[in-house]
C-alpha cells in the first residue's frame, strides 16, 4: 500500500514567520510531487510542483524535495492570515495512469 | 484557458435514492478524468479514473459508477444511496490534477 503521511496539526504560527509543512511518502519510484492548499468548505489547489531534488521557489512559497529519504516540505515565508487552510501533499503513482496519491493534509492557523 | 465545472454544488438525497454527479471540463480535449471523495475531516480518495470515452477505472469496490459518454464529461452516478456515501465529491482534470468546485451530498 502506497502512503503519503502529514502531521494533520493544527500548525500554528504567528503573522509574518515561516510555516514548515511536511510529508513522507513510500513510493521510491514516484517522480512528480505537488502541493494543494484547500481553504474549508472548498475544493483544492494547485500551489506547487516539484519534480527534481532540491528547492523550487514560487513567491512566498518554496518546495523542497529529498528523494533519497523520501521527504517533502513546504515552506510559506512571511506567512499571513489568509494562509490559514490545509495543505495536502500529493505524490504521483509510479504505476502509471497520472494518479495521485494525497495525504489527509495538515492545518495551518496563521494568527495575527 | 481550461475550466472544469461541476454540479450541482449542494445535494441532499435521502437514502436508498439515485444519484447523478456530473463534471465538464473546457478548454482541453481527451484530459484524464478523476472522482474523488472527501468525507468531513478525511483526506481525498480516489473514485474512479477515466483516460479516454469509455474507458473506466474504478479504485473503491462500492454502490458508486461512474460513465464518460464525451471526451470531456465525466458523470458519477448511484442505483442507491447510502449513508456512508454522503461527502463532498470532486472532479479533477490532467496529470498534476485540477479540481473542480465540489458537491458537497447529505445523505439523510
Amino acid at each position: 500500500q502506497k502512503e503519503v503521511e502529514q502531521n494533520s496539526g493544527p500548525l500554528s504560527v504567528p503573522e509574518g514567520a515561516i510555516a514548515s509543512l511536511n510529508c513522507t511518502y513510500s513510493d521510491r519510484g514516484s517522480q512528480s510531487f505537488f502541493w494543494y492548499r484547500q481553504y474549508s468548505g472548498k475544493s483544492p489547489e494547485l500551489i506547487m510542483s516539484i519534480y527534481s531534488n532540491g528547492d523550487k521557489e514560487d513567491g512566498r512559497f518554496t518546495a523542497q524535495l529529498n528523494k533519497a529519504s523520501q521527504y517533502v516540505s513546504l515552506l510559506i515565508r512571511d506567512s499571513q492570515p489568509s494562509d490559514s487552510a490545509t495543505y495536502l501533499c500529493a505524490v504521483k503513482n509510479s504505476g502509471g495512469y497520472n494518479k495521485l496519491i494525497f495525504g489527509a493534509g495538515t492545518r495551518l492557523a496563521v494568527h495575527p | 484557458s481550461q475550466t472544469i465545472h461541476q454540479w450541482p454544488a449542494t445535494l441532499v438525497q435521502p437514502v436508498g435514492s439515485p444519484l447523478s454527479l456530473e463534471c465538464t471540463v473546457e478548454g482541453t480535449s481527451n484530459p484524464n478524468l478523476y472522482w474523488y471523495r472527501q468525507a468531513a475531516g478525511r483526506g481525498l480518495q480516489l473514485l474512479f479514473y477515466s483516460v479516454g470515452i469509455g474507458q473506466i477505472s474504478s479504485e473503491v469496490p462500492q454502490n458508486l459508477s461512474a460513465s464518460r459518454p464525451q471526451d470531456r464529461q465525466f458523470i458519477l452516478s448511484s442505483k442507491k444511496l447510502l449513508l456512508s456515501d454522503s461527502g463532498f465529491y470532486l472532479c479533477a482534470w490532467g496529470g498534476e490534477q485540477y479540481f473542480g468546485p465540489g458537491t458537497r451530498l447529505t445523505v439523510t
